[in-house]
């Protein structure tokens, strides 16, 4: 149980464009799923956190109008990277908690952007 | 602000040679601690949550031990198949949505 996805897994693009990213909750109901970055050897960043329904939170520091998120459903949440740039690049990760399984976070397998 | 510290950064060990990972903390009102293993280029993956000082978990050859103050993540005769990072994080009662304050992490390479 507790299982997340994410697609695409690997995103390829050219500067200026938008890259869209799901994390989906396959055998769960999520109220709430949370977004990380993470660059090479360092730990997670908390970019925001999604809720169903409402408006996403956004860590200080993480402009909102460049990371667009949307959690339409109890089980997906999208982010969206607007006009990326290379600075972008990183590895996304998303979370959701099983509400039903304690308050654990179960992670996605992580989506690797690249901005040329 | 709540902060978790990991130590030692990096481990390496032979197999079969046992040793144990620090996180240490301070958290407003400590709600959680959770342990997650991280493989290159993938998420991590969840092992334990500890909820009050002194409870104990276990699985396979990982053992996730809590006080007060600090987590340790025992483990027990590795073999090359444990070498990852090792996360841990903590959740205070008082976290807007339930969010996790991550340490630095441990990464540990296991040689046989």
């Amino acid at each position: 149980g507790a299982v997340v996805s994410q697609h695409p897994s690997r995103v390829i693009c050219k500067s200026g464009t938008s890259v869209k990213i799901e994390c989906r909750s396959l055998d769960f109901q999520a109220t709430t799923m949370f977004w990380y970055r993470q660059f090479p050897k360092q730990s997670l960043m908390l970019m925001a956190t999604s809720n169903e329904g409402s408006k996403a939170t956004y860590e200080q520091g993480v402009e909102k109008d460049k990371f667009l998120i949307n959690h339409a459903s109890l089980t997906l949440s999208t982010l969206t990277v607007t006009s990326a740039h290379p600075e972008d690049s990183s590895f996304y990760i998303c979370s959701a908690r099983d509400p039903l399984s304690g308050s654990a976070q179960y992670f996605g397998p992580g989506t690797r952007l690249t901005v040329l | 602000e709540d902060q978790v510290t990991q130590s030692p950064e990096a481990l390496r060990l032979q197999e079969g040679e046992s040793s144990s990972l620090n996180c240490s903390y301070t958290v407003s009102g400590l709600r959680g601690l959770f342990w997650y293993r991280q493989d290159p280029g993938k998420g991590p993956e969840f092992l334990f949550t500890l909820y009050s000082a002194g409870e104990e978990k276990e699985k396979e050859r990982l053992k996730a031990t809590l006080t007060k103050k600090e987590s340790f993540l025992h483990i027990t005769a590795p073999k090359p198949e444990d070498s990852a990072t090792y996360l841990c994080a903590v959740q205070a009662w008082e976290a807007a949505g339930n969010k996790l304050t991550f340490g630095g992490g441990t990464r540990v390479l296991v040689k046989p």
